[in-house]
């Protein structure tokens, strides 16, 4: 079945460093790919997303390359905020009957200042 | 638009008791679903929609049931409440689930803790 992985958190960053949270899936035929986050006390909203292979899915800042020969999308940002501070979600939707989104655990990035 | 509404926003119930959560949608959307969020778990698919009047299980149905009589609204309801339902539940809705990186949109959530 469907599964995905990502990094163990949590992730402490200072303001404006570098982020990189892994993602790595297993997934028959050729799933889209999701971010989703998820702030303080909300539901989640999505990031960005790609459905394709070495599409780039970009959003605020951040960006995730769709790599089918590493079954990867990292998530990247090149100078993270305060603001940022969320749960990170990486996620696949294998596409036709299957009504099922699969989501990895989470990480939770704290930015301080 | 109002989006993807949940209430009540926090509930606490007695193990026993049975209670409904109340989702809908603005967006006609024809997909939704509810999810639970444990530490440390991610979202597990509880049931989800394809329609009105079309339900089906998903990854942790136990406890739980569903029905979905208008393209608007689908209630989650626990039957019987037992301490291991406290958790963070989640409905979401798309246009669908079978197009290619349809997008779901999730509701604020709601925190159920069960005595």
């Amino acid at each position: 079945g469907n599964s995905v992985t990502q990094m163990e958190g949590p992730v402490t960053l200072s303001e404006e460093a570098f982020l990189t949270i892994n993602c790595t899936y297993t997934a028959t035929g050729y799933p889209s790919l999701f971010w989703y986050v998820q702030y303080p006390g909300e539901g989640l909203q999505l990031l960005l997303k790609a459905t394709k292979a070495d599409d780039k899915g970009s959003n605020k800042g951040f960006e995730a390359t769709y790599r089918k020969e590493t079954t990867s999308f990292h998530l990247e940002k090149g100078s993270v905020q305060v603001s940022d501070s969320a749960v990170y979600f990486c996620a696949l939707h294998s596409g036709g009957s299957n009504y099922k989104l699969t989501f990895g655990k989470g990480t939770l990035l704290t930015v301080n200042p | 638009n109002a989006g993807v509404t949940q209430t009540p926003k926090f509930q606490v119930l007695k193990t026993g008791q049975s209670m409904t959560l109340q989702c809908a949608q603005d967006m006609n959307h024809e997909y939704m679903s509810w999810y639970r969020q444990d530490p440390g778990m991610g979202l597990r698919l509880i049931h989800y929609s394809v329609g009105a009047g079309i339900t089906d299980q998903g990854e942790v149905p136990n406890g739980y049931n569903v029905s979905r009589s208008t393209t608007e609204d689908f209630p989650l309801r626990l039957l019987s409440a037992a301490p291991s339902q406290t958790s963070v539940y989640f409905c979401a809705s798309s246009r669908s689930l079978a197009g290619v990186g349809e997008t779901q949109y999730f509701g604020p959530g709601t925190r159920l803790l069960v005595l």
